[in-house]
């Protein structure tokens, strides 16, 4: 299994455009999450899904958009994106509730 | 007052030593306690995982849960270089809000050989 995969790694943005992150997990997990991580400060929640067609804003979700067509993927919409959104972004995928939840490596934003 | 409070250290050790990283928390909600560890430029990986009150050890890893203090830590003995990483910790409630991790800060630990 190769877990949970992000693509890409990283990407420079100029201000006002807008990307997809990618996320994929092979272990047939139901949930699903996106985390933002700023230097310095733990992991904020940004949107979760609890399985194909159903999604809900995290902590964070402002400037962001999702949706779950499948299982495997998960992908994470910026529009208009801005310098606060510089941050690293990992995905993570679980079980179900309670279970442990696996991340992905990450992909490094830069918004200039 | 945050919902979890971690100290963002850095901690330095020398190799061998005793760690012990710690975490207090608000919302007496929080049911599932966990301890990842995050290596530079990498995505965190769950080391510890608890359920309500008490102790787990796992190899030279120790978790504690004190819910009447609102109090967890996870202990390292016999310190490696290998373990210099990002400590954090994350809860969540039972029920609905189980999916929805609150992290800590992260502890930035060295080990010095």
């Amino acid at each position: 299994n190769a877990g949970v995969t992000q693509t890409p790694k990283f990407r420079i943005l100029k201000i006002g455009q807008s990307m997809t992150l990618q996320c994929a997990q092979d272990m047939n997990h139901e949930y699903m999450s996106w985390y933002r991580q700023d230097p310095g400060m733990g992991l904020k929640l940004i949107y979760y899904s609890v399985g194909a067609g159903i999604t809900d804003k995290g902590e964070v979700p402002n400037g962001y958009n999702v949706s779950r067509s499948t299982t495997e993927d998960f992908p994470l919409r910026l529009e208009l994106a801005a310098p606060s959104q510089t941050s690293v972004y990992f995905c993570a995928s679980s079980r179900g509730r309670g279970e442990t939840q696996y991340f992905g490596p990450g992909t490094r934003l830069l918004v200039l | 007052q945050k919902e979890v409070e971690q100290d963002p250290g850095p901690l330095s050790v020398p190799e061998g030593a005793i760690v012990s990283l710690n975490c207090t928390y608000s919302n007496s909600a929080f049911q599932y306690f966990m301890w990842y560890r995050q290596y530079s430029r990498k995505g965190p990986e769950l080391l510890m995982y608890t359920y309500s009150s008490g102790n787990k050890e796992d190899g030279r890893f120790t978790a504690q849960v004190d819910k009447s203090s609102k109090y967890i830590s996870l202990f390292i003995r016999d310190s490696q270089p290998s373990d210099s990483a990002t400590y954090l910790c994350a809860m969540s409630p039972w029920g609905a809000g189980s999916y929805q991790l609150t992290f800590g800060k992260g502890t930035k630990l060295s080990v010095i050989p």
